[in-house]
């Protein structure tokens, strides 16, 4: 059973234009949520949180928006560069075992020059 | 989260060869945490220890799977007679503390594969 889904295995988006990822969980105790970027070989990298007292976090051309009642969650890249050309992981943890972050299957962005 | 080093990089093992998997944490961690990526999925939480201790196994394949992470050196992963569907990549990352502020930092992983 995946907690944490995110149902577009990719998306292609023109350099310039907004990306938007999507991301939706199941286990209602989730309470913190956290986006990773992955490059090839290399391992995920933090790129930003939202606790579920927030519907918003922004932070530069990333921000993140979450519906605690739909159970879902999208990271807004705007604009795009080719730089953000990556794997992007959902994830999410409840206070209950922080340890324990769930991680979607990723979404690969690729941004078209 | 180049300050998680693992290694190896990659790793080569026939059918019932033991795999050793090293991460030395970010400096002033204390934290570990061991993921693994099967091809086409995300990545599956293992294990959460700190230095002498297993917090949080329950990600962990009952039989030939095992973590440390001593008072000294770096955490290991073991895993014994490996067989195919062990083939994947093993990703380390490391935090300062638990809890929501406590972002997890990942290593680059090793890439293990079972011939």
């Amino acid at each position: 059973d995946q907690q944490v889904k995110q149902n577009s295995p990719s998306l292609s988006v023109q350099e310039g234009r907004i990306s938007i990822l999507n991301c939706d969980y199941t286990n209602s105790m989730f309470d913190y949520f956290l986006w990773y970027k992955k490059y090839p070989a290399e391992g995920p990298t933090f790129l930003i949180s939202i606790s579920s007292i927030k519907d918003k976090n922004e932070d530069g051309r990333f921000t993140v928006f979450l519906n605690k009642s739909a159970k879902h969650l999208s990271l807004h890249i705007v604009p795009s560069q080719p730089g953000d050309s990556a794997v992007y992981f959902c994830a999410a943890s409840a206070k209950t075992s922080y340890d324990k972050v769930i991680f979607g299957p990723g979404t690969s962005l690729s941004v078209i020059p | 989260n180049a300050g998680v080093m693992q290694n190896p990089r990659h790793l080569v093992r026939r059918r019932g060869q033991e795999a050793r998997l090293r991460c030395s944490p970010m400096k002033g961690h204390s934290h570990v945490y061991w993921y693994r990526q099967l091809p086409e999925e995300g990545l599956k939480f293992m294990v959460y220890l700190q230095k002498e201790n297993i917090i949080d196994e329950s990600g962990m394949p009952k039989e030939r799977f095992s973590a440390e992470f001593p008072k000294e050196g770096p955490s290991i992963l073991r895993i014994q007679q490996v067989v195919r569907g062990d083939s994947a990549a093993y990703f380390c990352a490391s935090s300062p503390g638990t809890g929501p502020s406590g972002e997890q930092y990942f290593g680059p992983g090793t890439r293990l594969t079972v011939t």
